[in-house]
């Protein structure tokens, strides 16, 4: 069965810690994604990558670091850096690059108090 | 900047064809105009794409005018199901999400 994972569904952490999201697709999609959504809002973009290692930043990477060692994963780390890191947490993958159906996954919410 | 402008909500009565406005005057050449929905605390579901010509699939249709500074999303015949937030978004290197619309179907 094909399709992207997020994991954990939810996630506490005590501010000053980093943490980490993972997102996993079996897809075999070249391009993945990172996107904050926040309460009645929009999603934005963090990070982006077309290809392994190498990634791109969106337009609120501040705080936040990715990496791309495996077609297959693009864990987010979300570190004490980011101001307000309690959001809704998009993971999405797609192929031919960029012009073309974004697949999401079932997304992460982070809570940090 | 807002790259899309929708209206915040929308209502449609089941069965009947629901119309989806998104304005894009700013829009590049080479963009193409997606169209996702979101229902409560769940990711985003691919509906459509097009870059100039209308577009049709099982789920909806996509009108682009002639001069691609606006789109209309149709759902022929809506559910309760399609209950959700719309969102028109742009595409080239990487889509662009605005707030988007509520649509609610009324049974």
């Amino acid at each position: 069965d094909g399709g992207i994972t997020q994991s954990p569904k939810y996630l506490f952490r005590k501010e000053g810690q980093n943490v980490t999201l993972s997102c996993e697709q079996n897809l075999n999609h070249d391009a993945m994604y990172w996107y904050r959504q926040d309460p009645g809002q929009g999603l934005r973009l963090i990070y982006y990558s077309q290809i392994v290692n190498d990634f791109q930043k969106g337009d609120i990477a501040e705080g936040y670091s990715v990496s791309r060692e495996k077609k297959e994963s693009f864990p987010l780390t979300v570190t004490s850096a980011q101001k307000n890191p309690t959001a809704f947490y998009l993971c999405a993958s797609s192929s031919m690059g960029l012009v073309s159906e974004q697949y999401f996954g079932p997304g992460t919410r982070l809570t940090v108090t | 900047d807002a790259k899309t402008t929708q209206p915040p909500s929308m209502d449609c009565a089941e069965g009947r064809a629901a119309n989806l406005p998104c304005n894009h005057s700013t829009i590049s050449g080479n963009e193409y105009v997606y169209w996702y929905r979101q229902i409560h605390s769940q990711g985003p579901q691919y509906i459509i794409h097009g870059l100039k010509n209308n577009e049709t699939n099982e789920m909806a249709s996509l009108i682009i005018t002639e001069d691609r500074k606006s789109s209309t999303l149709i759902l022929p015949h809506a559910t309760l199901r399609d209950t959700a937030v719309y969102y028109c978004t742009l595409g080239n290197e990487k889509l662009t999400f605005g707030t988007g619309t509520r649509l609610t179907i009324i049974p």
